[in-house]
């Protein structure tokens, strides 16, 4: 098992650029989320799915989107590329209640 | 909204015992976790318990839970040098299977 994974697990972008955020878990999970952490600020979750095909909004959702076309995969994309959004992403997944994180992506944003 | 509230840092002496502190707001929370951070990692599931316990012991982690005062502690006896991380308070609601929602997370650094 490798439990939760995530790619990249670095990147720079520039303002305006795009990419995409792969979370992978491969313990038949229902429930997967996606957070930001930002020093002093602890986790804030940015959007989460309670099902392969669900998506809901967490706490910080403007400037992000999902999907969850596959049970399995949860992916967290980004049109436009911010300064704000330089943070570390961490995903989580979870067959109810106890959360299994990720190891991080840290992305920055130029 | 829930809030979850815990100190931004703790420093203790290497062998002595860490508590750790946490406050939240929602009275209708049944499951309450800490997780611990190490630098450059992601968030490892140390322990948790349900609403219905008043404490819960897994080797050198004593966890407390004043339910009146909505006051959970984590202690952690014989502190040693790889404690030191990041420890986050986190509570749900209902089934358990909503979202968690962190404390800011608590720094421990543990002198040699």
């Amino acid at each position: 098992n490798a439990g939760v994974t995530q790619t990249p697990k670095f990147r720079v972008l520039k303002t305006g650029q795009s990419m995409t955020l792969l979370c992978a878990q491969d313990m038949n999970h229902e429930y997967m989320y996606w957070y930001r952490q930002d020093p002093g600020m602890g986790l804030r979750l940015i959007h989460y799915s309670v099902g392969e095909g669900t998506t809901a909004k967490g706490e910080v959702p403007d400037g992000y989107n999902v999907s969850r076309l596959k049970k399995q995969n949860f992916l967290l994309g980004l049109e436009s590329a911010a300064p704000s959004q330089t943070s570390v992403y961490f995903c989580a997944s979870s067959p109810s209640g106890v959360q299994y994180f990720g190891p991080g992506t840290r992305l920055t944003v130029t | 909204g829930e809030d979850v509230e815990q100190s931004l840092f703790l420093s203790v002496r290497e062998g002595d015992s860490s508590v750790i502190n946490c406050t939240y707001t929602d009275s209708s929370s049944t499951y309450l976790y800490w997780y611990k951070q190490e630098p450059g990692a992601g968030l490892q599931l140390l322990t948790y318990i349900f609403s219905n316990m008043d404490m819960k012991q897994d080797q050198r982690l004593t966890v407390l839970l004043n339910k009146k005062d909505k006051h959970l502690s984590l202690r952690i006896a014989d502190t040693q040098t790889g404690d030191s991380a990041i420890y986050f308070c986190a509570e749900s609601a209902n089934s358990g299977n909503t979202p968690l929602v962190f404390g800011k997370g608590t720094r421990l650094s543990v002198i040699a």
